[in-house]
């Protein structure tokens, strides 16, 4: 366990289906990150939050909905994906935006997400 | 622009020391990070350079040289429980997100 919790581990859903994803940390964080990781690519930056606000959002399609109700929790709401969307998606916390905490980033282990 | 490099692959022999390189152009810096990450599991934290040397901490050491843009990591000792993946992350600027290199899979062979 790495202090950031990701729940489902796995889910497969089809194109039409509507799900969530859940990410909860309780390290004192104020920053929280998606990424998106797929296979032979580089994790790619979806959603920042910093201190319950969206700062970054990276041309991410209207399909993937973020919200974060509390520096603690952070969901990836999902609907009518595509089968290209099937990847790795991990959740992240760091202290700030700032880069001074050594210790950069705290992953979840992941959700791994596969659209039919 | 950001461009993170590193080699896809690379195989290294039980005991002996592997270097992974990465290089970076990137509009702006503020630190580089090393993170692993075994099959299935988070990535996890290793190492932060943001000025330039070498910064050792116990079988890994990681090195930087932002003139050049570059930095490597080096595993000594190398155990099989090393084989994994190995991330190059740049931190451009303040207020904002790591940019991640593809990854760097590394193989420990007995």
């Amino acid at each position: 366990e790495t202090g950031v919790t990701q729940t489902p581990r796995h889910l497969v859903m089809g194109m039409t289906n509507k799900k969530s994803l859940k990410c909860e940390q309780h390290l004192g964080h104020n920053a929280m990150y998606w990424y998106k990781q797929s296979a032979k690519k580089p994790l790619e930056l979806m959603f920042v939050y910093n201190f319950k606000e969206q700062t970054e959002n990276n041309s991410v399609p209207s399909r993937f909905s973020p919200e974060c109700p509390n520096s603690s929790h952070l969901f990836l709401h999902l609907h009518t994906l595509q089968p290209e969307d099937s990847a790795l998606y991990l959740c992240a916390s760091s202290q700030d935006l700032s880069g001074s905490s050594l210790d950069g980033y705290t992953f979840g282990s992941g959700t791994r997400l596969t659209v039919v | 622009g950001q461009n993170i490099d590193q080699p896809t692959e690379m195989t290294a022999t039980e005991g002996a020391i592997v270097q992974i390189n990465c290089t970076y152009q990137t509009s702006g810096f503020n630190g580089l990070f090393w993170y692993q990450q075994h099959a299935g599991e988070a990535p996890t934290f290793l190492s932060y350079n943001v000025l330039d040397g070498l910064e050792e901490k116990g079988r890994f050491s990681s090195f930087l040289s932002r003139s050049k843009g570059y930095s490597y990591l080096l595993l000594k000792e190398l155990q099989m429980k090393d084989s994994a993946s190995y991330l190059c992350a740049v931190h451009p600027n303040s207020g904002y997100a790591l940019n991640f290199g593809k990854g760097t899979s590394l193989l420990v062979t007995p």
